[in-house]
């Protein structure tokens, strides 16, 4: 199976701060990385596709970018709604895999 | 508007059984890749099982720790999706969801919960 390594697994950040999320496949992926956003009690939501395309109705402060082996989730200025924790996912695989997820809390 | 609905969840004992279903709406269902995902209780997401459409051949593949146990079914007749879950192990206990998957798992029901306790 390939497996994805996000990274920090936490952190804490302000309103306004521009944050960045990495995730790392064991192996080469291509492009075929998702990213979702879950808060809690809710069922998860798509924000990017294939590493860098973003989902209808996703704001445009979300991007996505990478390929191969390492990709980065860029919020670019963090908003109230955006606190919850964030997930990455290969396609590459027939067996498909989710990162650990990235929680994102207000300082 | 597309709608996933997941049903068939609740308390089992360990090595039990449990029918999951997920009655899909607003879009054309036969053409559809469907996922089954799961959350245990404080955990990230896990994937379980993906089931292709007829037309590219209908065939199922699980993760390791399900296969075997779980099986993934569909009726496009009835717009409806089913995960067959036997054996039942205390870890299977999470919130299930049904997805939808064209580029990345688009739309999500809102999940049922297994419990699986003696």
């Amino acid at each position: 199976d390939i497996q994805m390594t996000q990274s920090p697994s936490s952190l804490s950040a302000s309103a306004g701060d521009r944050l960045t999320i990495t995730c790392r496949a064991s192996q080469s992926i291509g492009s075929f990385l998702n990213w979702y956003q879950q808060k809690p009690g809710k069922a998860p939501k798509l924000l990017i596709y294939a590493a860098s395309s973003l989902q209808s109705g996703v704001p445009s402060r979300f991007s996505g970018s990478g390929s191969g082996t390492d990709f980065t989730l860029t919020i670019s200025s963090l908003q109230p709604e955006d606190f919850a924790t964030y997930y990455c996912q290969q396609s590459y695989s027939t067996l498909l895999t989710f990162g650990g997820g990235t929680r994102v809390e207000i300082k | 508007e597309v709608h996933l609905v997941e049903s068939g969840g609740g308390l089992v004992k360990p090595g039990g059984s449990l029918r999951l279903s997920c009655a899909a709406s607003g879009f054309t269902f036969s053409n559809a890749w469907m996922n089954w995902v799961r959350q245990a209780p404080g955990k990230g997401l896990e994937w379980v099982g993906r089931i292709k459409s007829k037309t590219d051949g209908g065939t199922a593949d699980y993760a390791a720790p399900v296969k075997g146990r779980l099986s993934i079914s569909r009726d496009d007749s009835k717009n409806t999706l089913y995960l067959q879950m036997n054996s039942l192990k205390t870890e299977d206990t999470a919130v299930y969801y049904c997805t939808t998957e064209s580029y990345g798992m688009d739309v999500w029901g809102q999940g049922t919960t297994v419990t699986v306790s003696s």
